[in-house]
This record gives structure tokens, sequence and C-alpha cells, in this order.
């Protein structure tokens, strides 16, 4: 079964920094691959998406990711943290090759400091 | 267009009880999924529906259901309610099987006591 790990429980950066969220999954094929962030008492916002193609992808609110195919990562940067992007971030994986029945990490609180 | 809306928003239910929570999905969008989200166990698949058919299932005891209508809103029921069936509960909906990533609702916050 596919899972995915998020190492890093809690980030904490300064405003105007750069950020890099790491996400590893373990599945065998190329994977649908997603990046959420949750505010507080908030659902999930999609940030981006990985499918095929170019393994650098764009999402919303200037972030980034970037698949990684040998090191089974799929981390998440953003070159400038604005103190709005404090939230939880989740990277999910789809089900055996598709996009559904989602694997959650469990998620990445980042603090952002000014 | 308008977003994915659950109700209630907040619930508070009694042990034993059981409880429906609703999912009105984006217009247009035929899948709905409905995940727990809790402290202890993060967020977990519950189940997806498809054109009123259960397409995907989690690993959930046989208390937690779900059906969707024709309209393609979704339902998810919980009988017998636990204390552990404390939890967040999303609903996300997507146009068909998810490609262009699901659209999550704010959830419904459930607590049993």
């Amino acid at each position: 079964a596919q899972s995915v790990t998020q190492p890093d429980i809690h980030i904490t950066v300064s405003e105007g920094a750069s950020l890099e969220l790491r996400c590893n999954y373990s599945y065998g094929a190329t994977p649908y691959l997603f990046w959420y962030v949750q505010s507080p008492g908030q659902g999930l916002q999609l940030l981006l998406k990985y499918f095929s193609g170019d393994t650098l992808v764009q999402g919303i609110k200037g972030f980034e990711a970037e698949f990684k195919r040998s090191q089974s990562s799929f981390n998440l940067r953003k070159p400038s943290v604005h103190w709005s992007d404090a939230a939880e971030y989740f990277c999910a994986v789809g089900h055996t090759g598709t996009a559904s029945k989602l694997t959650f990490g469990t998620g990445t609180r980042l603090q952002v400091t000014l | 267009k308008a977003g994915v809306t659950q109700t209630p928003r907040y619930l508070i239910k009694t042990r034993g009880q059981q409880v429906t929570l609703s999912c009105s999905p984006i217009s247009g969008h035929r899948s709905v999924s409905w995940y727990q989200q809790t402290p202890g166990q993060g967020l977990q698949f519950l189940f997806e529906y498809f054109s009123e058919t259960q397409r995907n299932k989690g690993n959930f005891p046989g208390r937690f259901s779900g059906r969707q209508f024709s309209n393609s809103r979704s339902e998810m029921n919980v009988s017998t309610l636990e204390l552990g069936d404390s939890a967040l509960y999303l609903c996300a909906s997507s146009l068909y099987r998810g490609d262009e990533g699901y659209t999550f609702g704010s959830g419904t916050r459930l607590t049993v006591v």
C-alpha cells in the first residue's frame, strides 16, 4: 500500500526567508501527488499537483514542488514566505495510480516569525 | 461558483447515538469523498461516491456509512457513536476521478460526549 512521510512536524521560518517542506512517498509506479494547506478550523486547499510531465510544478500562492523519482520525494518550496503562509501543510498520494482515495502525510505545521 | 458546503459545522452528540452529516459538492462535480481528521490518526479516507455508487472504501467499521443522491449531494452516517468518533469530518468533491484535485469543504466538527 502507498504511504506518505512528512518528516518535519513543525517548522519555523522568518518572513521573507525561503521554505522547503519535505515529503517522501512509497509507491511503485508514478503516483498522483498533491500538496494541500489547512488553516485552523478550515478545510484543505489544493496548492498543486503532479501526475506526469515536467517534474517541477507550479501552484498557487507562489508555491512550487519538484518530483524526484530517484528519491521518492515531492518537496514543496517557496522562495519568500509571507506571514499569511502560517498553516499546516499536507502531502498526499492517490491510490494505486489514481488521483482518488488519498493517503495523507501527518502534516507539517509552519510558523512564520516577523 | 459556490464551494463544497458541509452542514452542520458543529455537532455535539452523546455516546450511542447516531449522526448524519451532509455535503453538497460543487455544481457539476460527480465524485464525493469523505475523510476523518483527528489529532491522533490524522487524515483518513472513509469512502468515495460517484454517480450514487460507492467507488472506494477505507478501513472503517460498518458503523460508518454513506450515500449519494442523484444530484450528487452526499450524506454520511455514523451509528452507535463512540468517544473516538470525535473528529473533523471533511467532504471533498471532484468532477470525475480527482485528476484536477479535490476541493474540500470546511468540515463538520463532531464531538461525542
